[in-house]
């Protein structure tokens, strides 16, 4: 088992669709959790930051985070076509060396059709 | 500040070849991170630098590869030997000296080894 797993998808929405992308973990010492956009053949973009339980907003955005049940979510409400990427979640903890040491999911493949 | 930058954006290279990457981090950040990407995958740890000090590395990092990142600016990525299995998008990213508010990754190196 993968210490973070991430549907692949691909997932394909119409324009305005709300989108719900999700991911598992099972190492309960991460303490950090993001979500990154990657557009084709570019590096992944910070979307969202968070590192407790419970949902962080930001514009279209809101990610959601539960500890408990180690499962953490992204909510794309009203998708444009625009919003078409790959989606990775990621997660991290300090390690001894103080890195932030990142461990990412698969990535989603998200189109928005208009 | 125009991020993180990474040169060569490709590279097509024959099998048994030696290659290097270059990688200037946004300049303020004195943390610096290697990762690598295959297709279909999220990106996977390689290496951590803090200023000029290599303080992690992963076993994914065999002693065909050897990073550098002399008086703690740019880095540098050399791989030695290059086998077809290297092939993949190598990404550097760099993030500030306090907090984990998420990397900053550049657009990436795309290794192609034939």
């Amino acid at each position: 088992q993968k210490e973070v797993e991430q549907d692949p998808g691909p997932l394909s929405v119409p324009e305005g669709a709300i989108v719900s992308l999700n991911c598992t973990y099972s190492n309960s010492a991460f303490q950090y959790f993001m979500w990154y956009r990657q557009y084709s053949r570019k590096g992944p973009e910070l979307l969202m930051y968070t590192y407790s339980s419970g949902n962080k907003e930001d514009g279209r955005f809101t990610a959601q985070v539960d500890k408990s049940s180690k499962y953490i979510s992204l909510f794309i409400r009203d998708s444009q076509p625009s919003d078409s990427a790959t989606y990775l979640c990621a997660m991290s903890f300090v390690s001894g060396a103080g890195s932030y040491q990142l461990t990412f999911g698969k990535g989603t493949k998200l189109s928005v059709i208009p | 500040d125009t991020g993180v930058s990474q040169n060569p954006r490709h590279k097509i290279t024959k099998r048994g070849q030696n290659v290097t990457f270059r990688c200037d981090p946004i300049s303020e950040h004195n943390r610096l991170y290697w990762y690598r990407q295959t297709l279909g995958q999220g990106p996977e740890f390689l290496t951590y630098f803090q200023n000029e000090a290599q303080l992690e590395k992963s076993r994914l990092l065999s002693d065909r590869f050897s990073a550098e990142r002399p008086k703690g600016s740019f880095s540098t990525l050399e791989i030695q030997r290059t086998e077809q299995g290297d092939s993949a998008m190598y990404l550097c990213a760099s993030s500030p000296r306090t907090g984990n508010y998420g990397y900053t990754f550049g657009s990436g190196t795309r290794l192609t080894v034939v």
